[in-house]
């Protein structure tokens, strides 16, 4: 069975780099079948879409995150990868890894998600 | 950036139906899919409707979903307790060239 799990720092000062990891077990992420991506959550409010990557190694980005974010992948340990740099505390969120069979188009749906992983931005 | 708009709430009594919608424009609900996800308290969204209407497998047949012109909306029938959780909405725009979210509404059940 398919399981997402992120792991990172739980605590990210203002201005440095956020980095977190998604271990995808069940399941190859070098799988042409499939995007790979990261979606947030700030406290109490609504779900963002940070980007994508399929397993050609192409990625896709919110704009709203104005360069800021980079997502990678390692498939010899199966995972995939977000880095946020120069992070404010507009960036605290709930952090979840998703997969989807398309993006954009009519398979779009994020069908697996992992638990998440709370980042907080603070001094 | 939630282009796409939700009421934040919606409540209702066991076994009634209730209907939650999700408005949007023409660069995204009016050209594409729309995708439902039921969040419940302290644990991480699941898909429920794809493709405006279908059904991932385990999903009970009470959960429906609907489109029309560049909004759509989600019933829920013979509501059941363990139905509250926060709805949300999403779909690709393309102008934005992202895929967005509605706000989300919390659904409770009297």
């Amino acid at each position: 069975q398919l399981q997402l799990q992120e792991s990172g720092p739980g605590l990210v000062k203002p201005s440095e780099t956020l980095s977190l990891t998604c271990s995808v077990s069940g399941g190859s992420i070098s799988s042409s079948s499939y995007y790979w991506g990261w979606i947030r959550q700030p406290p109490g409010k609504g779900l963002e879409w940070i980007g994508s990557i399929y397993y050609t190694g192409s990625t896709y980005y919110n704009p709203s995150l104005q360069s800021r974010g980079t997502i990678s992948e390692d498939t010899s340990k199966n995972q995939l990868s977000l880095r946020l740099t120069s992070v404010t505390a507009a960036d605290t969120a709930n952090y979840y890894c998703v997969r989807s069979a398309g993006l954009g188009d009519l398979a779009d749906a994020f069908d697996m998600w992992g638990q998440g992983t709370m980042v907080t931005v603070s001094s | 950036q939630s282009v796409l708009t939700q009421l934040p709430s919606a409540s209702g009594t066991p076994g009634q139906r209730v209907t939650i919608s999700c408005s949007g424009s023409s660069s995204n609900i009016g050209s594409n899919t729309v995708n439902w996800y039921q969040q419940l308290p302290g644990t991480a969204p699941k898909l429920l409707i794809y493709k405006n209407d279908q059904r991932p497998s385990g999903v009970p047949d009470r959960f429906s979903g609907s489109r029309s012109g560049t909004s759509a909306s989600l019933a829920i029938s013979g509501l059941q307790s363990e139905d509250e959780a926060t709805y949300h909405c999403a779909a690709w725009d393309d102008t934005l060239n992202v895929d967005l979210f509605g706000g989300g509404t919390m659904l409770t059940v009297l």
